[in-house]
């Protein structure tokens, strides 16, 4: 059973582009969570999906970021117009209906914006 | 609102010594509180969770928690590292039904030497 999956690992992006990033759950869950991790920083809380719905995104930045989870394909964490403050490790996390409460990451995308 | 505090930022240990992880946590509501360990340029991984029932919890790799309410705290434990233990642990705690939305700490880096 794979685990939750985040592609690509190493995105490079000039100030001013577009950054994609992408998270297939684990096989069964239905609850997609994105948290950014800043350099010595913790984690810290974006947005959390089911499929087709965006049911918390208070930690979300009010512009140029969005997120979505379709009912087919991975959920997608888009950044729009990127600055050099956008550089981090972004995680995705999923977890299955059942069990709500524990969540499991994956690898992570370590964003550069030059 | 709830915050994560955890202690150490760097734990130096030599091979062998037992460690302790100190984090302690406040919230106005009952919680549930997790350690994931990150290993350098990997995702996280979940060492064990405290969510009702026994106050002390144990994990993968040898780890042990106990959740002490009057305190706030959830001590991370381990008798015997190993130089594999070597990595950076994350306490975190989510709402009871709050369905998503785990508050991390800032982590401990735990080095273990020979």
């Amino acid at each position: 059973n794979a685990g939750v999956m985040q592609n690509p690992r190493h995105l490079v992006r000039r100030r001013g582009q577009e950054a994609r990033l992408r998270c297939s759950p684990m096989k069964g869950h239905s609850h997609v969570y994105w948290y950014r991790q800043l350099p010595e920083e913790g984690l810290k809380f974006m947005v959390y999906l089911q499929k087709e719905n965006i049911i918390d995104e208070s930690g979300m930045p009010k512009e140029r970021f969005s997120a979505e989870f379709p009912k087919e394909g991975p959920s997608i964490l888009r950044i729009q117009q990127v600055v050099r403050g956008d550089s981090a490790a972004y995680f995705c996390a999923s977890s299955p209906l059942q069990d709500t409460d524990t969540q499991y990451f994956g690898p992570g995308t370590r964003l550069t914006v030059l | 609102a709830q915050s994560v505090t955890q202690l150490d930022s760097q734990v130096p240990v030599f091979e062998e010594a037992p460690v302790e992880l100190r984090c302690n946590y406040s919230s106005s509501v009952s919680v549930y509180l997790f350690w994931y360990v990150q290993y350098p340029n990997q995702g996280l991984q979940l060492l064990l969770k405290y969510l009702s029932g026994s106050t002390l919890v144990k994990g993968i790799n040898g780890f042990e928690a106990e959740f002490n309410k009057s305190q706030t705290s959830f001590h991370l434990r381990k008798p015997s590292v190993h130089i594999s233990d070597t990595a950076e642990y994350f306490c975190a705690v989510s709402d009871r039904g709050s369905q998503g939305n785990l508050i991390f700490g800032k982590g401990t880096k735990l080095s273990v030497k020979p």
